[in-house]
């Protein structure tokens, strides 16, 4: 069974700069979860996702901070414009909803992203 | 949210067991207790979970205190592949805080060959 996928892997860009990073969670999976993670800390929660509606995105900077998840399946993470404190490594996370907090959560790689 | 609170760092020889700590002592009866670990450059990982009985599976063994205010992961023989971050979350039933996993800093397990 694949993995959750995303992609790039690697990205570095000027800050002001778009850019947006992909995920495609593990099959069958409903809810789909985007974090952050600093260097040296663990990764916080940005939003998630049931199915295409984002139930929680209390964490998400909206100004500069998009996500969308047409058709419940593939997610897009954009930020614009990036600026300096945007360089993190940006997880994806999928699980199959309905076992509520008992559900394990699958990660991908990750998106390490640097905004000089 | 409840917190835990777990050493920053672990030291630990290949082969030996190895036992990381967790506190929470402000857990409520609903919170399932999670570990997961993260490896190097990669995403974080499911170890284990569980609510109050002791737990075992093929990766680990979760020991709960029966005041469910500690917990310990068990790993029984560490390898070179153990050498990882290791969170321990409590997992919300209630409000806001439902299905949420909050990571803290975890411990950082070091195993020598």
């Amino acid at each position: 069974e694949a993995g959750v996928v995303q992609s790039p892997r690697y990205k570095i860009i000027e800050k002001k700069q778009p850019v947006a990073f992909w995920c495609n969670p593990i099959s069958g999976h409903n809810t789909l979860y985007w974090y952050r993670q600093n260097l040296g800390q663990g990764p916080e929660l940005l939003i998630r996702y049931e199915n295409e509606e984002a139930v929680d995105d209390s964490q998400l900077p909206k100004d500069r901070f998009s996500a969308e998840r047409l058709k419940g399946v593939d997610s897009t993470l954009k930020i614009q414009p990036a600026e300096l404190g945007d360089s993190a490594v940006y997880l994806c996370a999928s699980s199959s909803s309905g076992q509520g907090i008992k559900e394990t959560q699958y990660f991908g790689p990750g998106t390490r992203l640097l905004v000089l | 949210d409840a917190k835990t609170t777990q050493p920053n760092s672990m030291e630990s020889n290949e082969e030996e067991p190895v036992h990381l700590p967790c506190n929470h002592s402000t857990i409520s009866g609903t919170d399932y207790i999670h570990w997961y670990r993260q490896l190097p450059s990669q995403g974080p990982e499911y170890v284990i979970h569980g609510l109050t009985s002791n737990v075992n599976n093929r990766m680990a063994s979760l020991a709960i205190a029966e005041d469910r205010k500690s917990s310990t992961l068990i790993l029984h023989r560490a390898t070179l592949r153990d050498a990882a971050v290791y969170y321990c979350i409590l997992l919300g039933a209630g409000g806001t805080s439902y299905g949420k996993l909050t990571f803290g800093q975890g411990t950082i397990l070091t195993v020598h060959p």
